[in-house]
C-alpha cells in the first residue's frame, strides 16, 4: 500500500465544475508535489511545495490551483477545465525538497475524466 | 526537448534471466539518476538511484549502471520474475536555474517489461 493518499480515485466533471483533488501523507515529508499524466508519456510535473510555501510552479493554466493547509495535506482545486486535462494526476512528497537524494513517494492518482 | 530517453518502449524477457533496460540523458548537469517502476492503475514507485560521482549501485535484484562518457544508464534485474513485469522510467534530477534551491526531476517516457514464466 502507498503511504501517499489520494482521493478520490476517478473523477468525472463537466467543463462548468468546481472540484478539488485531495492527497495526504503522514510520513513527515517536508515536499509535496503534483504531477499530470497522460497515457504513454511521462509524468509532468506541474508544483511544488517545499515547507507549506509553493515553490514551483510549471506554468501550469490558472484553472488549476494548488493549496497546501498543512505539512501532510495537499489540494488541486479545479475550475473551468477543458477536456484536454483529462488524465492521471498524481500527488507525490519526498523527506524534503532536494533532488535526487530525496527520492519521491507517489500516490495511486486521480483519473480525471473532463466531458 | 526530451532530456531523459528510454528508447525501447517495450521488452520481454524469460523468467530466470537478466533484464537489462536502457536509458540516455543530454544534460550533463543531473545529479542523480533514479528508476521507478510502475504498475497499471497505481503511481510510480521508487526503485534504485545512483548519484553521478558513482558509476554502479546494487540493491537486491536490481543493479543500475552509470557511464557519465556515454551519458548512459541501465538498469539490471536478475533474475527477472513475473512480478517485476511493469512500466519502469528512467528520471533524472537537476537543480533549477534561476532558483535557490529548485530541483527538477526530469522522467524518460517509460519502458515495459514483460516478464514470461
Amino acid at each position: 500500500d502507498t503511504e501517499v493518499t489520494q482521493t478520490p480515485k476517478h473523477l468525472v466533471m463537466g467543463m462548468t465544475n468546481k472540484k478539488s483533488l485531495k492527497c495526504e501523507q503522514h510520513m513527515g515529508h517536508r515536499a509535496m508535489y503534483w504531477y499530470k499524466q497522460k497515457a504513454k508519456k511521462p509524468p509532468e510535473l506541474m508544483f511544488v511545495y517545499s515547507y507549506e510555501k509553493l515553490s514551483i510552479n510549471e506554468s501550469v493554466p490558472s484553472r488549476f490551483s494548488p493549496e497546501c493547509p498543512n505539512s501532510s495535506l495537499l489540494n488541486l482545486h479545479l475550475h473551468a477545465l477543458q477536456p484536454e486535462d483529462s488524465a492521471l494526476y498524481l500527488c507525490a512528497s519526498s523527506q524534503e525538497y532536494g533532488g535526487g537524494n530525496s527520492p519521491l513517494h507517489f500516490g495511486n492518482g486521480t483519473r480525471l475524466t473532463v466531458t | 526537448d526530451q532530456q531523459v530517453k528510454q528508447n525501447s518502449p517495450s521488452l520481454s524477457v524469460q523468467e530466470g534471466r537478466i533484464s537489462i533496460l536502457n536509458c540516455d540523458y543530454t544534460n550533463s548537469m543531473f545529479d542523480y539518476f533514479l528508476w521507478y517502476k510502475k504498475y497499471p492503475a497505481e503511481g510510480p514507485t521508487f526503485l534504485i538511484s545512483i548519484s553521478s560521482i558513482k558509476d554502479k549501485n546494487e540493491d537486491g535484484r536490481f543493479t543500475v549502471f552509470l557511464n557519465k562518457s556515454a551519458k548512459h544508464l541501465s538498469l539490471h534485474i536478475v533474475p527477472s520474475q513475473p512480478g517485476d513485469s511493469a512500466v519502469y522510467f528512467c528520471a533524472a534530477s537537476a537543480r533549477v536555474p534561476q532558483t535557490n534551491s529548485g530541483y527538477a526531476l526530469n522522467f524518460g517516457k517509460g519502458t515495459s517489461l514483460l516478464v514470461t514464466p
